[in-house]
Order: structure tokens, then C-alpha cells, then sequence
């Protein structure tokens, strides 16, 4: 069965560093997300990716965070200068022409 | 007032209970419902859709109340594999297509 792959599963990093967290989304699908989760807090939506442009954003997603599909199959989170509040598990879903969003296994962000 | 909102729990049910989780949401706009379950420092998986109509999926039924902006979730015959958090998961706008969550409701089910 085809799923959402993520990596690294785990990032430790210090704060001002850049991270850039990697997804390969299901190979059919053409919309793309980012979610977040801090940890014992619920789910919450940074970006939506369509047709290789965002559309649409949260107000968390500011000017610190942005997305790329560089190649057929990646699409990447980037945090420029990481915080100690973007400490949390970043999930990467994928949907193709029905609702169903597919969600990776996440990869748990660290910021010391 | 939140977008999604549940009962935290836990609900601590023994094997072969019947258990029953509630969801309100805000926008009353709301176009699309789900109950995704999510186990510890696991992703979300979705456990069913929610129709108008009601709908079950084996020990599984889901109802949704436009009217009241009310989604529930019935776990018949509770097993020890089902304890995880229940999110109860909204789209809001369906242009977007981002989903909303509720914060979940932990099910416990005990031998």
C-alpha cells in the first residue's frame, strides 16, 4: 500500500539554525500539506501545496517557514532560523482528487 | 470559542464496553467530518468519514448533526487495540481543504 515517507524521523537542532524537514508524498497525489503538533496540543495547519504553489497558509507559516517541490517527488518544510517554540512533530500529508488526506510518520523537531 | 472542541477523557472502559465520544464544532459552514485516531508520538490515521446519514464501519459508527454541530463516534464491543486518541477532524473551508482537529479524546480500554 503506498504511504507518505518522511525524513529524518528525529532532528535535534540548535536555535537560529536552518532545518529543512523532507517528505515523498504519495506518487499520485497532487495536493500537499504541512501540520504540526506540539507536543499535547492538537494538530494544526501550517501550508497547503498545489499545482507547485502554496495555497494556502496559516497564520503560523510566516516569514521563517516556506516550501518547495524541488524534484518530481520531494516536497520540504524549510525553517530559516528555528525557534525554541518550533519544537514539535512536523506531519507531512498528501491527498489525491478525494478528501482523504495521508499523513507520514512525522519527524520530531528539537530546537535547543 | 474553539473551532473543534471535545472532551479530553480519559475514558477508562474494560474490554467489551460500548463507548461513546462527542464533538462540537464552531462554523456552522463546516463542509466535511472525520474521526481520525492517533496513537502515542504516532501520525494521524483516518478512522472514517462522517455523513449526513450516519455510518458504520464494522464496531465503528459515526453521526453528524448539522444542526446542532454535533459529530459522534460509537465504539461497540471495545477492544485493547483500541485505545488511542480519538480527533475529531473538521474542513472548514473547502476551497482550502486543510483539516481542523480537536484537540482528542483518549480511550483507554482496560483487560
Amino acid at each position: 500500500e503506498p504511504e507518505v515517507t518522511q525524513t529524518p524521523s528525529h532532528q535535534v537542532t540548535q536555535m537560529g539554525q536552518e532545518v529543512i524537514l523532507r517528505c515523498v508524498p504519495i506518487s499520485n497525489h497532487l495536493y500537499f500539506y504541512w501540520y504540526r503538533q506540539i507536543l499535547g496540543q492538537k494538530v494544526e495547519f501550517l501550508v497547503s501545496f498545489y499545482n507547485n504553489e502554496i495555497s494556502e497558509k496559516s497564520e503560523i507559516f510566516d516569514d521563517q517557514f516556506s516550501v518547495e517541490r524541488p524534484d518530481g517527488s520531494n516536497f520540504t518544510l524549510k525553517i530559516r532560523s528555528t525557534k525554541l517554540e518550533d519544537s514539535a512533530m512536523y506531519f507531512c500529508a498528501s491527498r489525491g482528487g478525494q478528501e482523504t488526506q495521508y499523513f507520514g510518520p512525522g519527524t520530531r523537531l528539537l530546537v535547543l | 470559542r474553539k473551532e473543534v472542541e471535545q472532551d479530553p477523557g480519559p475514558f477508562n472502559v474494560p474490554e467489551g464496553a460500548t463507548v461513546a465520544f462527542n464533538c462540537t464544532y464552531s462554523n456552522s459552514a463546516s463542509q466535511s467530518f472525520f474521526w481520525y485516531r492517533q496513537d502515542c508520538r504516532k501520525e494521524p490515521k483516518l478512522l472514517m468519514s462522517v455523513y449526513s446519514s450516519g455510518n458504520e464501519d464494522g464496531r465503528f459508527t459515526a453521526q453528524l448533526n448539522r444542526a446542532s454541530q454535533y459529530i459522534s463516534l460509537l465504539i461497540r464491543d471495545s477492544k485493547l487495540s483500541d485505545s488511542a486518541t480519538y480527533l475529531c477532524v473538521v474542513i472548514v473551508d473547502t476551497g482550502r481543504r486543510a483539516l481542523t482537529f480537536g484537540s482528542g479524546t483518549r480511550l483507554q480500554v482496560q483487560p
